[in-house]
């Protein structure tokens, strides 16, 4: 069952932050939020994740709202090899069963 | 650290034959989940082992199995072949309950 809700597609200049939204309004206290993105016919790459507090990494910077019913994934500066499909994922806690839903379709745009 | 390896990459089959797909993950990794993606059904959650005993199970039909070895590999097993198992089959391993998943290149099945 979706837990998350992500727009089907969004576009970004090359050389931008790219910002993709994640609404999962009916977030558990325990639960994480995942972020990981599919280029095509490749396996999923992990990108981040997060319970509270925002984080960043070398790839991207995750800021989860202080309610935690949302939180975006930004990318700072877009490059051509960011286009792919980005799944917002809240993680079963103790189950390893990742439900991905239908994510967002960057296209990174020259 | 070498990352989840998935044998074979590809794949051709014909109905009513089985097949068997190959998952070594990450070294000290112990929890191995399976994933089926097609273009309909999108990404979806087969099953998950860890220390050879299988935890959980998606909503597959039985001719859908896996098992897991003490190396922690794993491989899953599809019988009787249907034309809708065309799909790209991925593996994904974790150090356990609740840990980050990282995904192999996936296997991509073509059944005629």
């Amino acid at each position: 069952d979706a837990k998350t809700t992500q727009p089907p597609s969004m576009d970004c200049a090359e050389g931008r932050a790219a910002n993709l939204p994640c609404n999962h309004s009916t977030i558990s206290g325990n639960e994480y939020v995942y972020w990981y993105r599919q280029i095509h016919s490749q396996g999923p790459q992990y990108i981040i994740h997060g319970l509270k507090n925002n984080e960043t990494n070398e790839m991207a910077s995750l800021i989860i709202t202080e309610d935690r019913k949302s939180s975006t994934l930004i990318l700072p500066h877009a490059t051509l090899r960011d286009t792919a499909v980005y799944y917002c994922i809240v993680d079963q806690t103790g189950a390893n069963n990742l439900f991905f839903g239908t994510g967002t379709r960057l296209t990174v745009i020259p | 650290k070498a990352g989840v390896t998935q044998t074979p990459r590809y794949l051709i089959k014909t109905r009513g034959q089985q097949v068997t797909l190959s998952c070594s993950p990450i070294s000290g990794h112990r929890s191995v989940s399976w994933y089926q993606q097609t273009p309909g059904q999108g990404l979806q959650f087969l099953f998950e082992y860890f220390s050879e005993t299988q935890r959980n199970k998606g909503n597959f039909p039985g001719r859908f199995s896996g098992r897991q070895f003490s190396n922690s590999r794993s491989e899953m097993n599809v019988s009787t072949l249907e034309l809708g198992d065309s799909a790209l089959y991925l593996c994904a391993s974790s150090l356990g309950s609740g840990e980050t998943q990282y995904f192999g290149p996936g296997t991509r099945l073509l059944v005629l």
